[in-house]
């Protein structure tokens, strides 16, 4: 099993959709929990940190679930400018190694 | 501020053949750690590098060998090339290992092996 599971997608949705990835965690140990995108063929840029009890920014949602050590990120009034990959990430412990999911891509349509 | 430097941006190496990456940190970072990500997959922890000294390792064979510098700049050596090496090889710097410190990643070194 994969320390961290993401559907790949990809997401194919109209600018303006809502759409929201889930992402779990096998390591019930981890600590820190972030949103990564990556854009093609750039390196991954952190998008947000994910807290226990919930957190926005903008047009971004994400929610984590201890209990069921599932992370999810909803995505509001999806742009053009959202299509990316997005990596879900696990660290845990006392240092900063990261354990990245696959990445979900998602395409916005005009 | 310069943000983390990666070179060489591409490279292009045979099988059997070693290759040396580099990577120059944040300014005021002290660990440098490693990651490859293959095409269609997220990244994996390769090494992670704190005051000159090792702190991590990722499940990668002994060809792959990394060191920092006084500097806290750091190499990545890979020896006898497979052809799964192929990735993009990306450095990350933070201020010091703790859980609380981001990654902060380069453009990364896109290494082909033929």
């Amino acid at each position: 099993r994969k320390e961290v599971e993401q559907d790949p997608g990809p997401f194919n949705v109209p600018e303006g959709a809502t759409v929201a990835f889930n992402c779990t965690y096998s390591n019930s140990a981890s600590q820190s929990f972030f949103w990564y995108r990556q854009d093609c063929r750039k390196e991954p840029k952190l998008l947000m940190s994910v807290y226990s009890s919930g957190n926005e920014d903008g047009r971004f949602t994400a929610q984590l679930n201890r209990a069921s050590q599932y992370i999810s990120l909803l995505i509001r009034d999806s742009k053009l400018s959202d299509s990316a990959t997005y990596l879900c990430v696990v660290s845990g412990g006392a240092t900063n190694k990261l354990i990245f999911g696959t990445g979900t891509l998602l395409a916005v349509q005009p | 501020d310069a943000g983390v430097t990666q070179s060489p941006t591409h490279l292009i190496k045979t099988r059997g053949q070693h290759v040396t990456l580099r990577c120059s940190p944040i300014s005021g970072h002290k660990s440098v750690s490693w990651y490859q990500q293959v095409l269609g997959q997220g990244p994996q922890f390769i090494f992670q590098y704190y005051e000159k000294e090792e702190r991590g390792r990722g499940n990668f064979p002994d060809r792959f060998s990394a060191r920092q510098f006084p500097n806290y700049s750091s190499e990545l050596n890979v020896n006898a090339l497979l052809l799964g090496d192929s990735a993009l090889y990306l450095c990350a710097s933070s201020r010091t290992v703790s859980g609380a410190n981001v990654l902060t990643f380069g453009a990364g070194s896109r290494l082909t092996v033929l």
